[in-house]
């Protein structure tokens, strides 16, 4: 079965940079594409942007400039890095398997003013 | 970006209804659109993908439809365990996008 699990800290400074882990068992991550999508408070949805089974990555371009998706296939994990916080990137941080058939259960992540 | 405008925002329904709720895709996507529920503390859960394909484990009662640039995901009598949130998304085209979600609400 495959299974998701993000995992990082809830909160972060405004400025500083958000890492989240993605562990992922059942599935090796050198097949398929593996992403990161999050939701706000309110309901909207973005995604953020993917690495791929070659380590080939593609980001939203609103968040090209901050956003970096890296991986270790030798743990079978993939991370989140965006950098310069804000509030505005308070929001619940999912990571999922291309077609969204699998998903983590979520990182709630709060940026204070 | 594809903007993906699902509609309504919110529906008061009632167990044993049939619902749809309907996403208007900006420009063409094929079919290259699922729907996702989610209900709150969960993790969404895919229902249909490539637009008419039922997901694995999905109700039979939940059905996806394509008739042009709109997507259409029909719930046929409704069961308490269906209301949540629904939520499309085109992936036909970078970045992929979501529409802006459906709350259905018991009556």
């Amino acid at each position: 079965e495959v299974q998701l699990q993000e995992s990082g800290p809830g909160l972060v400074k405004p400025s500083q940079s958000l890492s989240l882990t993605c562990s992922v068992t059942g599935y090796s991550i050198t097949s398929n594409y593996w992403g990161w999508i999050r939701k706000f408070p309110g309901n909207k949805m973005e995604w953020m942007g993917y690495i791929s089974y070659s380590g080939s990555t593609s980001y939203n371009p609103s968040l090209k400039s901050r956003i970096s998706i890296t991986r270790d296939t030798s743990k079978n994990q993939f991370f989140l890095q965006l950098n310069s916080v804000t509030t505005e990137d308070t929001a619940t941080y999912y990571c999922a398997k291309e077609g969204g058939a699998y998903w983590g259960q979520g990182v709630m992540v709060t940026v204070p003013s | 970006d594809i903007q993906m405008t699902q509609s309504p925002s919110s529906m008061s329904v009632s167990l044993g209804d049939t619902v749809t709720i309907t996403c208007r895709a900006s420009q063409d996507v094929g079919i290259y659109v699922n729907w996702f529920q989610q209900k709150p503390g969960k993790s969404p859960r895919r229902m249909i993908y490539r637009a008419t394909n039922l997901a694995d484990g999905v109700p039979s009662r939940f059905s996806g439809s394509r008739s042009g640039s709109d997507y259409s995901l029909t719930i046929s009598s409704l069961e308490s365990e269906d209301v949540a949130d629904y939520h499309c998304l085109q992936y036909d085209e970078y970045p992929p996008t979501f529409g802006a979600g459906t709350k259905l609400e018991l009556k």
